[in-house]
């Protein structure tokens, strides 16, 4: 299996842009996790998903930040418009049941200017 | 709902010396624990898991760590590091139970490792 895989790797974007960072999670996986990291406030749970379906959101920041889940592959997170205080590393991790390994992605880095 | 506290956001030490990585937790009901570790540029990697059974739990990489239920603790050992055991190890809880399935990460401890 290749792993968690997100795209894109780097996103460089100006302020007000819609941003959009994709995930596809390893296959069989029922859970999918989205964090965000930062120097200030460490990993972050923003939302997860359980067998596609949005469980707990309580992590995103505000309105500006959605996330879906259309099929158990694939899931996106959105940010429109984003803002400079959104720069940071997203990822994606994914894992079979409660008490398993959470699988990461490598990330991808966010630059809002 | 659960937390976790890592006390040290840098250790430093030199190699082939012993390491603890320090690690408490708060929850109101029993739950899973682990440890994560994060290479520079990189997603991160299950270290080790205590889910029940035997509090000393081992891990990869040479890695231990002692589930103390009286101390809410979980702190990380390794006799002696190496070089390549530079990187960002993060602690980890989860709820046993219910809805509460999502990790709680602590802030991470930066481990220095040097000559």
């Amino acid at each position: 299996d290749a792993g968690v895989i997100q795209s894109p790797r780097h996103e460089v974007t100006e302020m007000g842009q819609e941003v959009t960072l994709r995930c596809k999670p390893i296959s069989g996986h029922d859970y999918l996790f989205w964090y965000r990291q930062t120097m200030m406030r460490g990993l972050e749970l923003l939302i997860y998903f359980n067998n596609n379906v949005p469980i707990d959101d309580s992590g995103m920041p505000e309105d500006r930040f959605s996330a879906k889940m259309p099929n158990a592959s694939f899931s996106t997170l959105k940010i429109q418009p984003s803002e400079p205080r959104d720069s940071a590393v997203y990822f994606c991790a994914s894992r079979y049941r409660n008490g398993e390994k959470l699988f990461f992605g490598s990330g991808t880095q966010l630059s809002v200017l | 709902a659960q937390s976790v506290t890592q006390l040290d956001s840098q250790v430093p030490v030199f190699e082939e010396a012993p390491v603890e990585l320090r690690c408490n937790y708060s929850s109101s009901v029993s739950v899973y624990l682990f440890w994560y570790v994060q290479y520079p540029n990189q997603g991160l990697q299950l270290l080790l898991k205590y889910l029940s059974g035997s509090t000393l739990v081992k891990g990869i990489n040479g890695f231990e760590a002692e589930f103390n239920k009286s101390q809410t603790s979980f702190h990380l050992r390794k006799p002696s590091v190496h070089i390549s055991d530079t990187a960002e190890y993060f602690c980890a809880v989860s709820a046993l139970t219910g809805t509460a399935s999502k990790l709680t990460f602590g802030t991470g401890t930066r481990l220095q490792v040097t000559l």
